[in-house]
């Protein structure tokens, strides 16, 4: 199946710094990137939707200027905590979906791990 | 939208036994279904995907099946082994276009 990366696989902030975490699809396009976020031992909750070219749109409760999202093209969406706090330590893992396909299947990230001191 | 449950929570079985995990969802109109494996802090390892027209798919030991009407997965595993102990998460999505909505999960450890 297609692959998709991110970077970094773990990070370590002091609080009130901001992160940038990046997702790659690596060998297809993707107009549509996903960022969910999973608190320890439970699921997986989506943030936002990631489209190429346009704004992001976000979940209820979700705030777009504390998790801001860039997706400049078809294969890099990025997701930068601004300000992070020790709350928003969590597991944050990205998604693509296929241009072409015909099943439009999500591919996932391996994930990166957020600690914020 | 789309609302996804599994039961049980947890699960633990002896090595052997075969065993299903189940998830229900809201929208029948689902497009597709997908069971994933999650390890302890790890990523997701997406096992099987089951598009709205198909009722079924197969992996090995491992076959997922799809009821619209009645709203149901269910994720087979035959002769458990020791390995499978995960997280298995269910996932669907309403179309092409929307993205996946999980349920809680359910938390398998096979005994040795």
């Amino acid at each position: 199946g297609a692959v998709v990366s991110q970077h970094p696989s773990w990070v370590i902030c002091k609080s009130g710094t901001s992160v940038k975490i990046e997702c790659r699809s690596l060998d297809f396009q993707a107009t549509t990137m996903f960022w969910y976020r999973q608190f320890p031992k439970q699921s997986l909750m989506l943030m936002a939707t990631s489209n190429e070219g346009s704004k992001a749109t976000y979940e209820q409760g979700v705030e777009k200027d504390k998790f801001l999202i860039n997706h400049a093209s078809l294969t890099l969406s990025t997701l930068t905590v601004t300000s992070a706090h020790p709350e928003d330590s969590s597991f944050y893992i990205c998604s693509a979906r296929e241009l072409t396909g015909g099943n439009f299947e999500q591919f996932f990230g391996p994930g990166t791990r957020l600690t914020v001191l | 939208k789309q609302e996804v449950t599994q039961i049980p929570a947890a699960l633990s079985v002896p090595e052997g036994e075969n065993l299903v995990l189940n998830c229900s969802f809201t929208d029948s109109a689902i497009y597709n279904l997908q069971w994933f494996r999650q390890d302890p802090g790890k990523g997701l390892t997406s096992l099987l995907l089951i598009q709205s027209s198909q009722r079924e798919q197969t992996s090995g030991r491992l076959n997922a099946s799809l009821d619209k009407s009645s709203g149901r997965s269910t994720l087979y595993i035959a002769a458990s082994q020791p390995g499978d102990s995960a997280t298995y998460l269910c996932a669907g999505s309403n179309s092409g276009n929307t993205p996946l909505v999980f349920g809680k999960g359910t938390r398998l450890s096979v005994i040795a």
